[in-house]
């Protein structure tokens, strides 16, 4: 019940297309839903988070879409570019509560 | 210096060595991150601090020993280790509680090879 499913586990996007990476969870607790992000040779570095009050959050080329009643949440990239090549992490926790992460997807965007 | 910085990078030691990672944070957090990364779990936590407290411990092997003297600074001594303890072992820091922000900052890591 603590576990995040992330899939898919790798992604190849040609440049300009829309990159999606989705993510499902089962505890009905967790309330706050962050994406990391990691280049190779860096650690992960937040990109995006929403909470389960809004279903859509938009930040530049990023958008999280969340689905509250099936418990599931993705994030979109659109017009993905070679630069978004790396490990996408989703995340989910409680308050008070330590971050559950996904496994990652390894994106990469072909020129 | 600003961030959470890790040293050192790279590590290679043999299975009876004993040696420490060192972590430091910038950045006026109180709580502090052990995670190891690996193909098969790729961001597992192990230790958590609070104030200088372990507030947590992700079942993991005595032979990882973690240490906080204050809040910016976690050490993780390593002693006696497998071949399957080679990864990437990543600090991260945040103001507590992390589930508030979900805003953890991480270090670049450090990259153990277990001979």
């Amino acid at each position: 019940q603590q576990q995040v499913k992330q899939s898919p586990q790798s992604l190849i996007v040609q440049k300009g297309g829309i990159s999606i990476i989705n993510c499902a969870y089962e505890n009905t607790a967790f309330d706050y839903f962050p994406w990391y992000q990691q280049f190779p040779g860096k650690g992960p570095a937040l990109l995006i988070a929403i909470r389960p009050d809004v279903s859509e959050k938009k930040e530049g080329r990023f958008t999280i879409s969340f689905n509250k009643s099936a418990k599931q949440f993705s994030l979109h990239i659109m017009d993905s570019q070679p630069g978004d090549s790396a490990t996408y992490f989703c995340a989910a926790s409680m308050m008070q509560g330590n971050l559950i992460f996904g496994k990652g997807t390894k994106l990469s965007v072909k020129p | 210096e600003t961030g959470v910085t890790q040293t050192p990078r790279h590590l290679v030691m043999g299975m009876t060595n004993k040696k420490s990672l060192k972590c430091e944070q910038h950045l006026g957090h109180n709580a502090m991150y052990w995670y190891k990364q690996s193909a098969k779990k790729p961001l597992e936590l192990m230790f958590v601090y609070s104030l200088e407290e372990r507030v947590e411990n992700n079942s993991v092997p005595s032979r990882f020993s973690p240490e906080c003297p204050n809040s910016s600074h976690l050490f993780l001594h390593l002693h006696t280790l497998q071949p399957e303890d080679s990864a990437l072992y990543l600090c991260a820091s945040s103001q507590e509680p992390a589930g508030v922000s979900g805003e953890l900052f991480f270090g670049e890591g450090s990259r153990l090879t277990v001979l």
